[in-house]
């Protein structure tokens, strides 16, 4: 039973351009929520991250928005860079004490130049 | 600055061997996670630690333990592998379990067996 989905492997966008990035959850406990980007070989980097409390959190060319009534967040980077190419996972976790984040399947970026 | 440190970065074992991993918090980290991630699959949490206790627990096979050490280090033990068990093992760190909203990840340890 996936609690975090990410439904699309793989995202192609224009240098330049806004790429969205998107993440479904199922559990309504979740109250924390990461974005991590994976290069290969390298182990995944924390990018943004966003409180249940809040509906939108952002950090320069990166943009995480929450719907919580939806259960489903986003991530937005604009403009998008070739560098930006990458596996992006977005992580949940709910507070049973200890932050055991639950991980979608990731979504493969490429951004062209 | 410094990051959370794998060792080795690659193993290859055959089945029913045991084999180590070895995590190195970054300093003044005292909590670490352990992450399996199979072949296209994402990260499943195994197991945690914080102050040298074990905090929480996932899916963690019986032929697996884990354990902090007094200078926050841990080591991840397999034992019986299978073939199953080959995956990218990937330890994080936090400061403190209140912290542990932003996880640090390491390089991670590609364990591949045979």
């Amino acid at each position: 039973d996936q609690q975090v989905k990410q439904n699309s492997p793989s995202l192609s966008v224009q240098e330049g351009r806004i790429s969205i990035l998107n993440c479904d959850y199922t559990n309504s406990m979740f109250d924390y929520f990461l974005w991590y980007k994976k290069y290969p070989a390298e182990g995944p980097t924390f990018l943004i991250s966003i409180s249940s409390i809040k509906d939108k959190n952002e950090d320069g060319r990166f943009t995480v928005f929450l719907n919580k009534s939806a259960k489903h967040l986003s991530l937005h980077i604009v403009p998008s860079q070739p560098g930006d190419s990458a596996v992006y996972f977005c992580a949940a976790s709910s507070p049973s004490g200890t932050y055991k984040y639950i991980f979608g399947t990731g979504t493969r970026l490429k951004v062209l130049a | 600055a410094a990051g959370v440190i794998q060792s080795p970065r690659h193993l290859i074992k055959e089945k029913r061997e045991t084999a180590t991993l070895k995590c190195y918090p970054i300093p003044r980290h005292d909590t670490v996670y352990w992450y399996q991630q199979g072949p296209g699959q994402d990260p499943q949490f195994l197991i945690s630690f914080y102050e040298k206790m074990q905090s929480d627990k996932g899916s963690i096979p019986d032929r697996f333990s884990a354990q902090q050490f007094s200078d926050y280090h841990s080591e991840l033990n397999m034992s019986s592998l299978e073939l199953g068990d080959s995956a990218l093992y990937f330890c994080a760190s936090s400061s403190g379990l209140a912290g542990g909203y932003e996880q640090y990840f390491g390089p991670g340890t590609r364990l591949t067996v045979t």
